[in-house]
């Protein structure tokens, strides 16, 4: 159990749709970061959030967006869902260091999203 | 981040150590090597990392050469539980991201 919880653990939906998967960090941790696992692309991550603000972004798409709460939770929002959408999604979290020192990033369960 | 590879798949005997072989010849001075492993669909696992030196944890040791364009992951006595898809990253550690850029990763099949 690496500390990181995601929830759901599945989710059904329609095209079109949206939806909103949540993670919660590991006690402590600041950083969120989301990863998307399909089939053909491999584990892509998506972006990060630090303390609430996002600090990075990777190759996600106009349709999703996320942030990070107050109690350091986030959610990542997708919509407008297509089928290629369907795949594993993954939040980690970490401990940064004073000096911006980056330790090891610790990975929920993920959820895994099916779109029909 | 530098970019690494990997051989795609590798096969163990139960027991027996594992090497699993990664390249990162473009490799810079500040950056480090990290490794993660993915057992069937569940969340990647943090592993072990290093700059130069090297590196022993309960779970691995990582070995990386003189040049630092390659390491080398040793799981010293393989179980069918080590079977997984294990990953070689580069990046730098002080950052202002610690985002990690998956390869394909080697599939390390543990045969008893």
């Amino acid at each position: 159990d690496s500390g990181v919880t995601q929830t759901p653990k599945h989710l059904i939906t329609a095209t079109g749709q949206r939806v909103t998967l949540r993670c919660s960090p590991r006690s402590g941790d600041l950083s969120v970061y989301w990863y998307q696992q399909s089939l053909d692309q491999g584990l892509q991550f998506l972006i990060q959030y630090y303390n609430g603000e996002e600090r990075a972004k990777g190759n996600i798409l106009e349709r999703f967006s996320a942030q990070q709460f107050p109690d350091l939770h986030s959610e990542l929002n997708l919509s407008s869902l297509e089928l290629g959408d369907s795949a594993l999604y993954f939040c980690a979290s970490s401990v940064e260091g004073a000096s911006g020192d980056y330790n090891e990033q610790f990975f929920g369960p993920g959820t895994r999203l099916t779109v029909l | 981040d530098a970019k690494t590879t990997q051989p795609t798949s590798m096969d163990c005997a139960e027991g027996r150590a594992a090497n699993l072989p990664c390249n990162h010849s473009t490799i810079s001075g500040n950056e480090y090597v990290y490794w993660y492993r993915q057992i069937h669909s569940q969340g990647p696992q943090y592993i072990i990392h290093g700059l130069k030196n090297n590196e022993t944890n309960e779970m691995a040791s990582l070995i990386i050469t003189e040049d630092r364009k390659s390491s080398t992951l040793i799981l010293p006595h393989a179980t069918l539980r080590d079977t997984a898809v294990y990953y070689c990253i580069v990046k730098v550690r002080w950052s202002n991201t610690g985002k990690l850029i998956f390869g394909q990763g080697t599939t390390l099949q543990v045969k008893p």
